[in-house]
């Protein structure tokens, strides 16, 4: 079974411009969650999507959004990047449930110049 | 709102020893908490997900207990090699999605 993928893996932004990300998960998995790691915060939750609804959402302000296709993909975007939003965006992917064992993409790397 | 504790933040240990990763939370409502381990630059690997009904998990030499009413988890790794050089994170969940601690370092030396 093939796992979590997300493209692009790399890419560099400047202030001010927006940045879509995409996630696929596993096939069958229909919870899709995004966390974004930086060195000085860790991990930290932004939202979970379930059947195309976003079921839960982290703290993070406006600029960060999402959604879900019927085939469970799964899209972020930023908007008015800062260079704080330089960072490993990682999406994960369960059964049902973010109760659920998580498994995790390789993630994209985004720089904020 | 559950906070996730790991100490020691980095670790140096010779090749062969045992070792143990410590993770704390603070909210005993906690439903399950999971290990992962993170290699430099790369996503997750899920390492063992311990259920709120269950007390530990295994796999290979790694043993994962969990005690909700101390508010802690331990991972064991046995015999530990050079191949386990890698950050490993422990995540709860609660009624929220996972909260993780900021990780642990490992490096073991050959």
């Amino acid at each position: 079974k093939a796992g979590v993928t997300q493209t692009p893996r790399y890419l560099i932004k400047t202030r001010g411009q927006q940045v879509t990300l995409s996630c696929s998960p596993i096939s069958g998995h229909r919870s899709v969650s995004w966390y974004q790691q930086t060195p000085g915060q860790g991990l930290q939750f932004l939202f979970e999507y379930f059947s195309e609804t976003q079921r839960n959402k982290g703290n993070f302000p406006g600029r960060f959004s999402g959604r879900q296709f019927s085939n469970s993909r799964s899209e972020m975007n930023v908007s008015t990047l800062e260079l704080g939003d330089s960072a490993l965006y990682l999406c994960a992917s369960s059964s049902d449930h973010f109760t659920d064992t998580q498994y995790f993409g390789p993630g994209t790397r985004l720089t904020v110049l | 709102k559950q906070e996730v504790t790991q100490i020691p933040a980095a670790l140096s240990v010779p090749e062969g020893e045992n070792l143990v990763l410590n993770c704390s939370f603070t909210d005993s409502a906690i439903y399950n908490l999971q290990w992962f381990r993170q290699d430099p630059g790369k996503g997750l690997t899920s390492l063992l997900l311990i259920q709120s009904s269950q007390r530990e998990q295994t796999s290979g030499r790694l043993n994962a207990s969990l005690d909700k009413s101390s508010g802690r988890s331990t991972l064991y790794i046995a015999a530990s090699q050079p191949g386990d050089s890698a950050t490993y994170l422990c995540a709860g969940t609660g009624n929220t999605p996972l909260v993780f601690g900021k990780g642990t370092r490992l490096s073991v030396i050959a």
